[in-house]
């Protein structure tokens, strides 16, 4: 049982480039969720979803795209990277009326 | 706009003190979660408080929840250095049918000896 994980750990962009965050999860969570946290910020959510086939916006979401074609994985797409977007950005799951988040080991990325 | 306020937002105590955070927020709701997270490191879940009047308890860490007054407290009994973190409260706004929480912008806390 892996619980939530988030690959790559550390990654950096160039402006313009584009790049896909992983997360995936073996708890059957039905739930899942990007955010991103920066200094002073506290977490932001990004996107979330509660099932297969289904995501929405959160707080923070122009520059980014979520889908969700399984229940194990929710990757986020960066479409074309800022300097903005340097940050930290931690994944969490949850089985269905939120009963306890658990969240991912964070990816950090540096946009040059 | 959902807001959630936590203060102070910096603490430095000394070991063996006794002191209080405390989390507000501006919506309804019957949910809250208090995290932990070490420099570098992930989110360590804490407290699940799921109800009006919950109280948990674990170690030398107590969390409440006042629904009506849209509080809640995460209180630490005679300090440790191992409590040195930051600790974050978050809100679900939508009683666990949406799956997102808002955070709080976190509370640095710094134990001396």
């Amino acid at each position: 049982n892996a619980g939530v994980t988030q690959t790559p750990k550390f990654q950096v962009l160039k402006t313009g480039q584009s790049m896909t965050l992983q997360c995936a999860q073996d708890m059957n969570h039905e739930y899942m969720s990007w955010y991103r946290q920066d200094p002073g910020m506290g977490l932001r959510l990004i996107h979330y979803s509660v099932g297969a086939g289904i995501t929405d916006q959160g707080e923070v979401p122009n520059g980014y795209n979520v889908s969700r074609s399984t229940t194990e994985d929710f990757p986020l797409r960066l479409l074309s990277a800022a300097p903005s977007q340097t940050s930290v950005y931690f994944c969490a799951s949850s089985y269905s009326w939120g009963r306890g988040y658990t969240f991912g080991s964070g990816t950090r990325l540096t946009v040059v | 706009e959902l807001k959630v306020e936590q203060n102070p937002l910096f603490l430095s105590m000394q070991e063996g003190k006794n002191y209080t955070i405390y989390c507000n927020y501006s919506t309804t709701s019957d949910r809250l979660y208090w995290y932990r997270q070490d420099p570098g490191k992930s989110l360590e879940s804490l407290f699940v408080l799921l109800s009006n009047g919950a109280v948990k308890q674990e170690g030398r860490l107590m969390a409440s929840l006042d629904t009506k007054a849209r509080l809640s407290t995460l209180h630490i009994t005679a300090a440790v250095h191992d409590l040195s973190a930051t600790y974050f409260c978050a809100v679900d706004p939508y009683g666990g049918s949406q799956g997102n929480l808002i955070f709080g912008k976190g509370t640095k806390l710094s134990v001396k000896p």
